[in-house]
């Protein structure tokens, strides 16, 4: 079974500045997605950004990207410019490439503050 | 407006009762899955359906039980023998197939928030 790690339960950042959120993950499939859900005090999941592990190029959306290290099983997120909007639980997840449904297995989040 | 619709918001539950979550979706996705959130851990898959009229166990399933009668809805009901049911349960849809570049995309509803008086 897939296991997902969020090793900080919280982090804060001054506005504008950059923070990273870590999450490893143990896996014995070579092919698999990533994704990092945001979810804000409304508690609405969104996602942020994702990652295929046969892509080597880390993926980047606007403000957020991440550092996808396949053999050391990592997958951290960083967010640039941080903005008053980012403070939320943030979720790392994973997904087989195997199954034909979006089975996520979740790690335990990290609540990300925002300071002016 | 495409999307998907938890109801009710807030819901509590007596002791040894059943109670039902609905969720509706209007994306034409065939694959509905419910999850569970409880404080300081991840979302938890329960149960998940991938076609009309049938269904399959998540991790956490033990307590909890779900039918798929028509592709738009996808009910969960927690039973009493669900012996810890305070969480925060959300629903999810998804597209199917064998194109995973395309049913790797989860929409979620904004979720029911089930309390035990």
């Amino acid at each position: 079974a897939q296991t997902v790690t969020q090793s900080q339960p919280e982090m804060s950042v001054q506005e504008a500045e950059t923070v990273t959120l870590s999450c490893t993950y143990d896996t014995s499939e070579s092919d698999y997605y990533l994704f990092w859900y945001k979810q804000p005090p409304s508690r609405q999941m969104i996602l942020v950004i994702r990652q295929e592990a046969y892509k080597q190029q880390n993926a980047t959306e606007n403000r957020f990207s991440v550092n996808f290290q396949k053999a050391a099983k990592s997958f951290s997120l960083k967010i640039s410019d941080s903005q008053l909007g980012d403070a939320a639980m943030y979720f790392c997840a994973y997904r087989s490439a195997f199954s034909t449904a979006s089975k996520l297995t979740f790690g335990t989040g990290t609540r990300l503050q925002v300071t002016l | 407006d495409g999307g998907i619709t938890q109801s009710p918001k807030y819901l509590f539950r007596k002791e040894g009762q059943n109670v039902t979550l609905s969720c509706e979706q209007n994306l034409n996705h065939d694959a509905m899955y419910w999850y569970r959130q409880d404080p300081g851990q991840g979302l938890r898959l329960i149960y998940y359906s991938q076609i009309v009229n049938d269904f399959q166990k998540g991790d956490i399933a033990e307590g909890y039980s779900v039918s798929r009668e028509k592709k738009e809805s996808f009910p969960l009901t927690v039973t009493s023998a669900q012996k810890n049911p305070t969480a925060f349960y959300l629903c999810a849809s998804s597209p199917q197939g064998t194109n995973l570049a395309t049913n790797e995309k989860l929409f979620f509803g904004s979720g029911t928030q089930l309390s035990v008086l």
